[in-house]
């Protein structure tokens, strides 16, 4: 198994331009979990998916921030535009069910606004 | 309010057994205990779950108290591939995970 898988590992950019960090679950997991991580504000969960649909966004910090699971296999958290108080690592996590099972976490996208 | 109380950092010799506690005194009766950890520069891992019995896997032993206030953790032979940030994590099926600022447990050669 491969585990989570996201993309890209590093990401430069400077503020204003649109980023877009992606994630493949865990086959066969059908809830799909968005983490940002920063020293200030630990590892918070920013959005959740079950079945690709959107469960709750309340996590996400503000509109320029949106995230889209178009299949059960793909997942993409899109900022723009981009700040410097974003720079943070982004973790994507899959679940069996959204009944409490596990959380498997992919390795995170350390992104960097300039 | 954190649900969870755990030391801010632990050392454990390398070979030796590393007992990491945690305190869940509100917990109530639907609210597993989870462990993660999370390596430097690593995503967390998922170490083991428990409700009230003691859980056992490969990983890790889960030890939680008859009243379910408080948990240990105990990794039986630390490596230093253990040195990590613990996360003890209180919650429901339905709840999310919320993560607190955890141990960071230094495993010491």
């Amino acid at each position: 198994d491969a585990g989570v898988i996201q993309s890209p590992r590093h990401e430069v950019t400077e503020m204003g331009q649109e980023v877009t960090l992606r994630c493949k679950p865990i086959s066969g997991h059908n809830s799909l979990f968005w983490y940002r991580q920063t020293m200030m504000r630990g590892l918070e969960l920013l959005i959740y998916f079950n079945n690709n649909v959107p469960i709750d966004d309340s996590g996400m910090p503000e509109d320029r921030f949106s995230a889209k699971m178009p299949n059960a296999s793909f997942s993409t958290l899109k900022i723009q535009p981009s700040e410097p108080r974003d720079s943070a690592v982004y973790f994507c996590a899959s679940s069996l069910g959204l009944a409490g099972g596990p959380h498997y976490f992919g390795p995170g996208t350390r992104l960097t606004v300039l | 309010d954190a649900k969870t109380t755990q030391p801010t950092s632990m050392d454990c010799a390398e070979g030796r057994a590393a007992n990491l506690p945690c305190n869940h005194s509100t917990i109530s009766g639907n609210e597993y205990v989870y462990w993660y950890r999370q390596i430097h520069s690593q995503g967390p891992q998922y170490i083991i779950h428990g409700l009230k019995n003691n859980e056992t896997n490969e990983m890790a032993s889960l030890i939680i108290t008859e009243d379910r206030k408080s948990s240990t953790l105990i990794l039986p032979h630390a490596t230093l591939r253990d040195t990590a940030v613990y996360y003890c994590i209180v919650k429901d099926y339905g709840q999310n995970f919320v993560f607190g600022p955890g141990t960071r447990l230094s495993v010491l050669p």
